[in-house]
């Protein structure tokens, strides 16, 4: 079946510093992969995504650019900002109907 | 708009009990899907309803089970509850014409 590995965390970073969380998938056909954050107490927000091979999702100064021949989806930011401490999710949907397989999530911590 | 609204956000039940959980989907969104999130599984898929019909059904027992309405609101109830079962419900509405979902803020359900 469909699974998403990501880093384990927590990962803890100073402010402006450059974030990388790892994420790898496996899944049948061609999935569409994701990238959500979850601040404290809060449900989940989609930060961005790609559909297809090679495209780029882009939002808020992040990045994931969707690698078949890796099978990857690795999640950037060039310059971490306190705000940004949360937990991130990688995940994919394949096969429609929504149904969505979800990495174990990584805590990111940046400190002033 | 407004977003998803799930009720309540808490809630404390004791084992053998059963619970219904609510979710309002955002106005025009036909698809909500249920996840259930834990600390040691992480984000799992519980089902998904569109137009009133379950489409997809992730791994979970006949314990669990849902239904939508047809202003595309959806219930899902837990019957004979366990402690295992606590953890935060997440539901998640789409348009369905993609797979972008938007979260509500979940209820948080702890079995004593």
């Amino acid at each position: 079946g469909d699974s998403v590995t990501q880093m384990e965390g927590p990962v803890t970073l100073s402010e402006e510093a450059f974030l990388t969380i790892n994420c790898t998938y496996t899944a049948t056909g061609y999935p569409s992969l994701f990238w959500y954050v979850q601040y404290p107490g809060e449900g989940l927000q989609l930060l961005l995504k790609a559909t297809k091979a090679d495209d780029k999702g882009s939002n808020k100064g992040f990045e994931a650019t969707y690698r078949k021949e890796t099978t990857s989806f690795h999640l950037e930011k060039g310059s971490v900002q306190v705000s940004d401490s949360a937990v991130y999710f990688c995940a994919l949907s394949s096969g429609g109907y929504q149904k969505v397989t979800f990495g174990t999530g990584t805590k990111l911590q940046v400190i002033p | 708009k407004a977003g998803v609204t799930q009720t309540p956000r808490y809630l404390i039940k004791t084992r053998g009990q059963q619970v219904t959980l609510s979710c309002s989907p955002i106005s025009g969104h036909r698809s909500v899907s249920w996840y259930q999130q834990t600390p040691g599984q992480g984000l799992q898929f519980l089902f998904e309803y569109f137009s009133e019909t379950q489409r997809n059904k992730g791994n979970f027992p006949g314990r669990f089970s849902g239904r939508q309405f047809s202003n595309s609101r959806s219930e899902m109830n837990v019957s004979t509850l366990e402690l295992g079962d606590s953890a935060l419900y997440l539901c998640a509405s789409s348009l369905a014409t993609d797979y972008e979902q938007y979260f509500g803020p979940g209820t948080r359900l702890t079995v004593t």
